[in-house]
């Protein structure tokens, strides 16, 4: 069973088009949340830790929020180049330090 | 430019041949991991290192090696034992933080496929 639940799978929306995705977490004791973006070929580029609930992130038109089961990705005036897959991982407390458990990804494309 | 590099991006293994993925990082991060992505499915975790000479099994260790003789080195072995490799293969680290997780940082990867 997925420990962290992305949704949707895939989203389609038009440039300009505001949006969230979803990072949801089954278990307890969370040690800190992280979204990351993933280009075709290329490896995960990060984007933003969050360690607890109410916490807060932005960059650009990227914003993520946190509260105690999950975690939105807030994408404001999409453009063409935010096109990506993004990936959510969380760190568990009792797990072992450094561990990420990753979800299976929301593949965003942004449409002109 | 600090980062985590990769090699070589593409890696075509034949029938019962071993296959070596390098991956080398100047971050001065003491934390290493390999992991594997295939589509559709989130990245698993094959091996980790947190301090030279010393590392452990993930979730889907079986088939693959790895040595961490180095602070800056983590190769990982894909050996005949893995039936199935194919697949997109991604090394990352992170600084040692007692207080709360860092984030890992990744390479570019190497997308590895049977003859």
């Amino acid at each position: 069973e997925d420990q962290v639940t992305q949704s949707p799978e895939a989203l389609r929306l038009q440039e300009g088009e505001s949006s969230s995705l979803n990072c949801s977490y089954t278990v307890s004791g969370l040690r800190g949340l992280f979204w990351y973006r993933q280009d075709p070929g290329k490896g995960p580029e990060f984007l933003f830790t969050l360690y607890s609930a109410g916490e807060e992130k932005e960059k650009e038109r990227l914003k993520a929020t946190l509260t105690k089961k999950e975690s939105f990705l807030h994408i404001t005036a999409p453009k063409p180049e935010d096109s990506a897959t993004y990936l959510c991982a969380v760190a568990l407390s009792g797990s072992t330090l450094g561990r990420l458990y990753f979800g299976r990804g929301t593949q965003l494309t942004v449409w002109p | 430019d600090g980062g985590i590099t990769q090699s070589p991006k593409y890696l075509f293994r034949k029938e019962g041949q071993n296959v070596t993925l390098s991956c080398e990082q100047n971050l001065n991060h003491d934390a290493m991991y390999w992991y594997r992505q295939d589509p559709g499915q989130g990245l698993r975790l094959i091996y980790y290192s947190q301090i030279v000479n010393d590392f452990q099994k993930g979730d889907i260790a079986e088939g693959y090696s790895v040595s961490r003789e180095k602070k800056e080195s983590f190769p990982l072995t894909v050996t005949s034992a893995q039936k199935n490799p194919t697949a997109f293969y991604l090394c990352a680290s992170s600084s040692s933080n007692r207080v709360g997780n860092q984030p890992q940082h990744f390479g570019d990867g190497t997308r590895l496929s049977i003859l």
